[in-house]
């Protein structure tokens, strides 16, 4: 099993409509969940983080975090064809200071 | 004010030569990371520096990679006798302190030919 498991996609949502990415995570001592998104050929910009159970909103981004569940989810409201991208959800897992990576879920915001 | 800056961005060499990809983190993070990316996947960890020091190298895949931070700022990641495997976007990131939020650079593509 993967540390940090994502759904590679393509993820295809109309424009306009809620995009909705998941990841699971197998350490339980997981403290620290960030969101990156990443153009092709670009690299990793941070979306963002979260530290508590619940849910986090940010202008049209709401993270998710569920640590019974092992889960953390990104929301992404008013889908807009630059939210075009890859989608890293990162993990810091137990005292390690090196995030753990998922490989990503591509996003295609559809006209 | 400036983010994280690699030098250079793309790098092509031939299988055995030796390469060095530099970092300069954004000023003040003492918390350096190195990361490599293959296409299609997550970056994957590694080496991890606190200060000068590599408080974690547990993700270099062999003794032909090497990093040094020599004053706690610039870091160098050393490649010796290059591999096409070796082909990949190195990234690095910087954090204020450890464990905080990560900003990574453009990365170096490297490509062994």
């Amino acid at each position: 099993q993967k540390e940090v498991e994502q759904n590679s996609g393509p993820l295809s949502v109309p424009e306009g409509a809620i995009a909705s990415l998941n990841c699971t995570y197998s350490d339980r001592g997981s403290q620290s969940f960030f969101w990156y998104r990443q153009y092709s050929g670009k690299s990793p910009e941070l979306i963002m983080f979260i530290y508590s159970n619940g849910d986090k909103e940010d202008g049209r981004f709401t993270a998710q975090l569920n640590k019974a569940s092992q889960y953390v989810s990104l929301l992404i409201r008013d889908s807009q064809p630059s939210d075009s991208a890859t989608y890293l959800c990162a993990v810091h897992t137990g005292t390690a200071s090196k995030l753990t990576f998922g490989t990503g879920t591509r996003l295609q915001v559809t006209l | 004010g400036a983010g994280v800056s690699q030098t250079p961005s793309n790098k092509v060499t031939e299988k055995g030569k030796y390469v060095e990809l530099r970092c300069d983190p954004i000023s003040g993070h003492t918390a350096l990371y190195w990361y490599r990316q293959s296409l299609g996947q997550g970056p994957e960890f590694l080496i991890y520096f606190q200060g000068t020091g590599a408080a974690d190298d547990s993700g270099l895949p062999n003794d032909r990679f090497f990093a040094v931070r020599p004053e706690g700022s610039v870091s160098t990641l050393k490649i010796q006798r290059t591999e096409r495997g070796d082909s990949a976007v190195y990234l690095c990131a910087s954090s204020l302190i450890p464990e905080d939020t990560q900003y990574f650079g453009p990365g170096t593509r490297l490509t062994v030919l």
